[in-house]
């Protein structure tokens, strides 16, 4: 079945720490993107690339990085720039124009901070 | 980017009513508007779109409207049921590929 997979569903990451997390899709999409969701907040967008070895910011990206060097990945690495990491993290991917099918989404990685 | 605003309380409702669940937003109106469901720890998933140009859309008990001139999209679940049960995303389309969300409406359906 085509789908989304991040891994992992949960990650601990100490003070000064950066962690990758992973995404990989099977859809063929060409774009893809990272989500932030905070309690009673909306998704935010960090970073989101439409094809191979091209991303750009979203509206909070000071403290992440992104890497798009195949299709089918988009790992992203919370840096210790980051004040503020623990939070629920959705990847999603689209075709190029998504407008009429919507995003499909990972079932997220919860990053705690300890 | 826009600001979106869903209604901010929970939803508790019997099963077998209609739950409306209502979107605001500030700024343009968009081409088109998405509602997505999200269940806990999983990531959202796509239910419908409705584009400016259309009033209403269905999709079996699930009804939207969209009024350009409020900058309002109300969602309504009909006959709801249990499993219906979930948080509710709006979401408004900002060019060719980027989704702006509301922080989502919680309802919950009992038996």
């Amino acid at each position: 079945d085509g789908g989304i997979t991040q891994s992992p569903k949960y990650l601990f990451r100490k003070e000064g720490q950066n962690v990758t997390l992973s995404c990989e899709q099977n859809l063929n999409h060409d774009a893809m993107y990272w989500y932030r969701q905070d309690p009673g907040q909306g998704l935010r967008l960090i970073y989101y690339s439409q094809i191979v070895n091209d991303f750009q910011k979203g509206d909070i990206a000071e403290g992440y990085s992104v890497s798009r060097e195949k299709k089918e990945s988009f790992p992203l690495t919370v840096t210790s720039a980051q004040k503020n990491p623990t939070a629920f993290y959705l990847c999603a991917s689209s075709p190029k124009v998504q407008v009429l099918i919507g995003y499909t989404f990972g079932s997220g990685t919860r990053l705690t901070v300890v | 980017s826009q600001k979106i605003e869903q209604n901010s309380e929970a939803l508790n409702i019997q099963e077998g009513k209609t739950a409306t669940l209502t979107c605001n937003y500030t700024n343009y109106s968009p081409a088109y508007l998405q509602w997505y469901r999200q269940d806990p720890g999983r990531g959202p998933v796509f239910l419908l779109l409705i584009r400016e140009n259309e009033k209403e859309k269905r999709k079996e008990r699930l009804k939207v409207t969209f009024d350009t001139t409020l900058k309002q999209s109300l969602f309504h679940i009909t006959a709801s049921q249990p499993a219906d049960s979930a948080t509710y995303l709006c979401a408004l389309v900002e060019g060719d590929y980027k989704l702006s969300f509301g922080a989502g409406t919680t309802v919950t359906v009992r038996a």
